[in-house]
C-alpha cells in the first residue's frame, strides 16, 4: 500500500522568505508524484507533477520540487514566497494503481 | 470545456435527510472518485469507479452510496445524513491514459444540522 506524509502542517512565512515543505511516500516501486495547491475557498489545481526523468520538476508560479529516490521525498521549495501562495498544499502518489493517496496537507500562510 | 461539475455548491440538511451530490465531467475520463476534506484530515476517499457500471470504496465509505450509469456522470448519496457527514465534498476524475493527474470539480459544502 502507498502512504504519504507531510511534515508541516502549518507553515507562516514573511513575504520573500524561502519556503520548503516536506513530503515522504511510501511505496516500493516505480511512482508518479504530485503537488496540488487549493488557494482559500477554492478547489485543488495541480502545482507540479513527477513521471520520470529530471529529477528537478519544475511546475507554476515559481514552484518546484525535488524527488530523491533514495530518500523517499518529494519536496516542494519555491525561493520567494508571496502573499498570494497563502493556500493549503498537498503532496500525491500514485503507485502500483491509479488511485493517488494524499497527504494530510501543509497551510501556508504568508504575511506581507 | 466545462472539465469537472458539481450540484450543489453548498446544502443544509438535518440530521436523518437524504441528499445526492452530482458530478459530471465532460472529458470522457474513465476514473471518477469521490472525497471529503476535513481540517486537520486531509483528503479521504469515499468511493470511486473505473468505469460505467463499477464502484468501488474508499477509504471511508459508510452512509455513503455511488452508482456509474455513465461515463460522464457520478453521484453521491447520502441516504440518512449525519452531523459527522459536515464537510467539503470534492469529485475528481482522470483519464488512464494521463499516469494519475486529478482533475477536480469546484467542491460542493455541506453541513448537517
Amino acid at each position: 500500500a502507498q502512504s504519504v506524509s507531510q511534515h508541516n502542517h502549518h507553515v507562516i512565512l514573511s513575504e520573500a522568505a524561502s519556503l520548503e515543505l516536506g513530503c515522504n511516500y511510501s511505496y516500493g516501486g516505480t511512482v508518479n508524484l504530485f503537488w496540488y495547491v487549493q488557494y482559500p475557498g477554492q478547489h485543488l489545481q495541480l502545482l507540479l507533477k513527477y513521471f520520470s526523468g529530471d529529477p528537478l520538476v519544475k511546475g507554476i508560479k515559481g514552484f518546484e520540487a525535488e524527488f530523491i529516490k533514495s530518500k523517499f521525498s518529494f519536496n516542494l521549495r519555491k525561493p520567494s514566497v508571496q502573499w498570494s501562495d497563502t493556500a493549503e498544499y498537498f503532496c500525491a502518489v500514485n503507485g502500483g494503481s491509479y488511485i493517488p493517496t494524499f497527504g494530510r496537507g501543509t497551510s501556508l500562510i504568508v504575511h506581507p | 470545456n466545462a472539465g469537472v461539475t458539481q450540484t450543489p455548491k453548498f446544502q443544509v440538511l438535518k440530521t436523518g435527510q437524504s441528499m445526492t451530490l452530482q458530478c459530471a465531467q465532460d472529458m470522457n475520463h474513465e476514473y471518477m472518485s469521490w472525497y471529503r476534506q476535513d481540517p486537520g484530515m486531509g483528503l479521504r476517499l469515499i468511493h470511486y469507479s473505473v468505469g460505467a457500471g463499477i464502484t468501488d470504496q474508499g477509504e471511508v465509505p459508510n452512509g455513503y452510496n455511488v452508482s456509474r450509469s455513465t461515463t460522464e456522470d457520478f453521484p453521491l448519496r447520502l441516504l440518512s445524513a449525519a452531523p459527522s457527514q459536515t464537510s467539503v465534498y470534492f469529485c475528481a476524475s482522470l483519464p488512464f491514459s494521463n499516469t494519475g493527474e486529478l482533475f477536480f470539480g469546484e467542491g460542493s459544502r455541506l453541513t448537517v444540522l
